[in-house]
């Protein structure tokens, strides 16, 4: 059964930094493409990050600079290093797979729970 | 970027009819669109990809049409479970992934 388990979230004052961990199970982050989707208080889904299978990392404009995504395949974890944080940056953020790695032009087939970031001081 | 406009925001049909939900795409995405359902608290869902393929263990009740830049989900007799809000995305521009604003759909 595939499952994602996010964590690491929390209260972080402006110009802050944090690290996400999602645990992934019954299947290989490795072999999938891996995002970030987060979601503001009230609002809709906005794309954060992708890192491929092979390893190439893509980010939106609204992070690009300050967030990293990465992953340990020992662990079998995705992370995202979120520095220089903005109470703009206050989310639910999920982890997210896509059913394949062989195909950028992918949706989103198992999500996890989230975890909150909150930006403020 | 291509934008998605989800259209109503909000729909109010009443359980056991049929529900008609809109997303529009700036530009052609071909079939690469994907439709989610969310409920309070929850994660989002996936329902369709490739605009009219049901993922698995979603009910016959949903079913989704179109291609280029007019696409339609339908629920054809709404549950009390199916109240929720769904959103559309867009996945032919990568790695610029990008969803629609959502409908939120409510009990009449």
């Amino acid at each position: 059964e595939v499952q994602l388990v996010e964590s690491g979230g929390g209260l972080v004052q402006p110009g802050g930094s944090l690290r996400l961990s999602c645990a992934a199970s019954g299947f290989t982050v490795s072999s999938n493409y891996m995002s970030w989707v987060r979601q503001a208080p009230g609002k809709g889904l906005e794309w954060v990050s992708v890192i491929y299978s092979g390893g190439s990392t893509y980010y939106a404009d609204s992070v690009k600079g300050r967030f990293t995504i990465s992953r340990d395949n020992s662990k079998n974890t995705l992370y995202l290093q979120m520095n220089s944080l903005r109470a703009e940056d206050t989310a639910v953020y999920y982890c997210a797979r896509s059913p394949y790695g062989g195909n950028p032009k992918t949706y989103f087939d198992y999500w996890g729970q989230g975890t909150l970031v909150t930006v403020s001081s | 970027e291509i934008v998605m406009t989800q259209s109503p925001a909000t729909l109010s049909v009443s359980p056991g009819e049929r529900a008609t939900l809109s997303c529009r795409a700036s530009q052609s995405v071909s079939s690469n669109l994907a439709w989610y359902q969310q409920k309070p608290g929850q994660a989002p869902r996936l329902l369709i990809y490739g605009a009219s393929t049901r993922a698995t263990g979603i009910p016959a009740r949903f079913s989704g049409s179109g291609s280029g830049t007019e696409f339609t989900l339908t629920i054809s007799s709404l549950q009390s479970e199916d109240f929720a809000v769904y959103y559309c995305q867009q996945y032919n521009n990568w790695p610029g992934y990008t969803f629609g604003q959502g409908t939120k759909l409510e009990i009449k």
